[in-house]
């Protein structure tokens, strides 16, 4: 079965300062990965997301991850964080070849708070 | 502007009452899920439908209903035997079920039992 862990519920940064989520996830071929954010009280927008290719995948927003195989990782990153960044923030996993799956999995979320 | 619709944007229910929570979508999509989100627990789904006609249960279904009689339509019912039904109901969409489509949420419906 396919899962998703962020290790870190809730992250405070300050504005300006650069930002890592993490996010780790279990399934034996190559997933597909996904960065969804949510703002407080609404839906999940959609960041960016990896099927194959180059590592390093851009998005939205001015955010950046890279999936890295030998780690199991897709972690999200942005250079200078905009107070407007405060959000919740969800790592996704799909591909369902060999589960009969047939919808997203996702981690439990990383709060972000961002400082002044 | 095509998207994801959920009404109402709040609801209260008495204990032991259904209720039906609504989600529309105009963007052509063959697939639709519902989620459900508790604080610290992420998203989990509850029912997706790959076509019209068609739904599976996702991981907690029980107490929980379906419907999807139009392309556009996916409503959900909160029954009386969901014995926690306060949380806040995602509903969303995709061109397919491969894994590799990106799902469109709508806005979200937050439930509370009085």
């Amino acid at each position: 079965a396919q899962s998703v862990t962020q290790p870190d519920i809730h992250i405070t940064v300050s504005e300006g300062a650069s930002l890592e989520l993490r996010c780790n996830y279990s399934y034996g071929a190559t997933p597909y990965l996904f960065w969804y954010v949510q703002s407080p009280g609404q839906g999940l927008q959609l960041l960016l997301k990896y099927f194959s290719g180059d590592t390093l995948v851009q998005g939205i927003k001015g955010f950046e991850a890279e999936f890295k195989r030998s780690q199991s990782s897709f972690n999200l990153r942005k250079p200078s964080v905009h107070w407007s960044d405060a959000a919740e923030y969800f790592c996704a996993v799909g591909n369902f070849m060999d589960t009969g799956r047939r919808a997203l999995t996702f981690g439990s979320g990383t709060r972000l708070q961002v400082q002044p | 502007d095509g998207g994801i619709t959920q009404s109402p944007k709040y609801l209260f229910r008495k204990e032991g009452q259904n209720v039906t929570l609504s989600c529309e979508q105009n963007l052509n999509h063959d697939a639709m899920y519902w989620y459900r989100q508790d604080p610290g627990q992420g998203l989990r789904l509850i029912y997706y439908s790959q076509i019209v006609n068609d739904f599976q249960k996702g991981d907690i279904a029980e107490g929980y209903s379906v419907s999807r009689e139009k392309k556009e339509s996916f409503p959900l019912t909160v029954t009386s035997a969901q014995k926690n039904p306060t949380a806040f109901y995602l509903c969303a969409s995709s061109t397919g079920t491969s894994g590799s489509n990106e799902q469109f949420f709508g806005p979200g419906t937050r439930l509370t039992v009085l």
